[in-house]
């Protein structure tokens, strides 16, 4: 079974601009979480959608959105990028949305703002 | 709030030696506990977790971390390190009432001497 795939795997952009990443799940699993990592404020929650509905959401502005699709793929969008939104950007999937649920990531999208 | 601490953000140990890499969690409930590992440019790989079900977790690549309530205490061990297991690694936990939302550690850095 193939694993989580996120697109693209780097990415340039500069300040003011918008970028969408995205991510295909596990065949089957119907959870998808995103993550920011950064070396200063390390894995941060950002938003976790299933069956196409956002169920939690973390401590980020609201520049930072997604949406999940009938096939559980998911997309966030980033808009009015700032130099402090580099990063590399998590998804994980799992098969419900239960905190007992293993997750699992993909590869990451890594973000650069200039 | 539920969260974790890793003590020690970078370690260093001679390849054979035993690993040991602490995390502490805060949590009024039993958690959720998680450990992951995180190789350079690459997305997190889970290593293993507990869910309850027993205090001793065994993982994957040797690895297996004990459950302990009463020192609150995750800690990740493996007997003998292989130059391969120089990497981040990451405890992370989740609260009943927040779904798959993770909840990090700032992360361990283990280095393998030769």
């Amino acid at each position: 079974k193939a694993g989580v795939t996120q697109t693209p795997r780097y990415l340039i952009k500069t300040r003011g601009q918008q970028v969408t990443l995205s991510c295909s799940p596990i065949s089957g699993h119907r959870s998808v979480s995103w993550y920011q990592q950064t070396p200063g404020q390390g894995l941060q929650f950002l938003f976790e959608y299933f069956s196409e509905t956002q169920r939690n959401k973390g401590n980020f502005p609201g520049r930072f959105s997604g949406r999940q699709f009938s096939n559980s793929r998911s997309e966030m969008n980033v808009s009015t990028l700032e130099l402090g939104d580099s990063a590399l950007y998590l998804c994980a999937s799992s098969l419900e949305a239960g905190h007992q649920e293993t997750q699992y990531f993909g590869p990451g999208t890594r973000l650069l703002v200039l | 709030a539920q969260s974790v601490t890793q003590l020690g953000s970078h370690v260093s140990v001679s390849e054979g030696a035993l690993v040991l890499l602490r995390c502490n969690y805060s949590s009024s409930v039993p958690p959720y506990l998680f450990w992951y590992v995180q190789y350079p440019n690459q997305g997190l790989q889970l290593l293993l977790k507990y869910t309850s079900a027993a205090t001793l977790v065994k993982g994957i690549n040797g690895f297996e971390a004990e459950f302990k309530k009463s020192e609150t205490s995750f800690h990740l061990t493996k007997p003998s390190a292989h130059m391969s297991d120089a990497a981040e690694y990451f405890c992370a936990v989740k609260r009943a009432n927040t779904g798959n939302q993770f909840y990090f550690g700032t992360g361990t850095s283990l280095t393998v001497i030769p």
